[in-house]
């Protein structure tokens, strides 16, 4: 099973500044991982897929990139929406999610 | 609009049986994978298994094989998750989605409200 290590745990950041989150596979997945918002109470939302291409209606401020074994998800320039957990999955062999960064506001 | 709608929460005793359902609209429904994904209350995501409607083959996750069912009624448009024997370790919400589909099959783009199964004596 490839397991997906995302870091930090918890991210604490304020509105309007930078975010970088990472995810790392225990070995390659290629390009083939998705990044993921939920927000409290809500279902997941997808965000990134096949590691950079942004999903129907995201908004530009969100970006993917990585290859192989290390990923990021970058925030460029934190809403007040945008505080939440984040989950990366890959489809290279099965399918696993990371075990979640919290974005949570400084 | 493509909707998953899935039904309502329950509440269980150990050993008892449950069947949760996911309504999909507005779509082909026969034609796209649908995943379920169980979410333990205050912890994260975990893929359980996904099922082709259109002719119902299904795959499970290692750690969910043999421990739930998946099914689906094509004529209806519904995916089903199934316990013979809940246990209260399956308490959880439980999200159903749709997979992408063709090369970039394998993520899940749009996802069900979710079901909150509950399992105590």
């Amino acid at each position: 099973e490839i397991v997906l290590t995302q870091s930090p745990a918890t991210l604490s950041l304020s509105p309007g500044e930078r975010a970088t989150l990472s995810c790392r596979a225990s070995q390659s997945v290629s390009s083939y991982l998705a990044w993921y918002q939920q927000k409290a109470g809500q279902a997941p939302r997808l965000l990134i897929y096949d590691a950079s291409k942004r999903a129907t209606a995201i908004p530009a401020r969100f970006s993917g990139s990585g290859s192989g074994t290390d990923f990021t998800l970058t925030i460029s320039s934190l809403e007040p929406e945008d505080f939440a957990v984040y989950y990366c999955q890959q489809r290279s062999n099965w399918y696993t999610f990371g075990q979640g960064t919290k974005l949570e506001i400084k | 609009e493509v909707q998953l709608v899935q039904s309502g929460a329950e509440v269980k005793k150990p050993g008892e049986s449950l069947k949760i359902s996911c309504q999909g609209s507005g779509y082909s429904f026969t034609i796209y994978w649908i995943g379920w994904v169980r979410q333990m209350p205050g912890k994260g995501l975990e893929w359980m298994g996904i099922i082709y409607p259109g002719d119902s083959d299904t795959r499970y996750s290692p750690s969910f094989q043999g421990q739930v069912t998946i099914s689906a009624d094509k004529s209806i448009s519904t995916a089903y998750l199934q316990w013979n024997s809940l246990k209260a370790s399956d308490t959880a919400m439980y999200y159903c989605a749709r997979l992408i589909r063709g090369d970039s099959s394998g993520y899940l783009d749009y996802w069900g409200q979710g079901t909150l199964v509950t399992v105590s004596s």
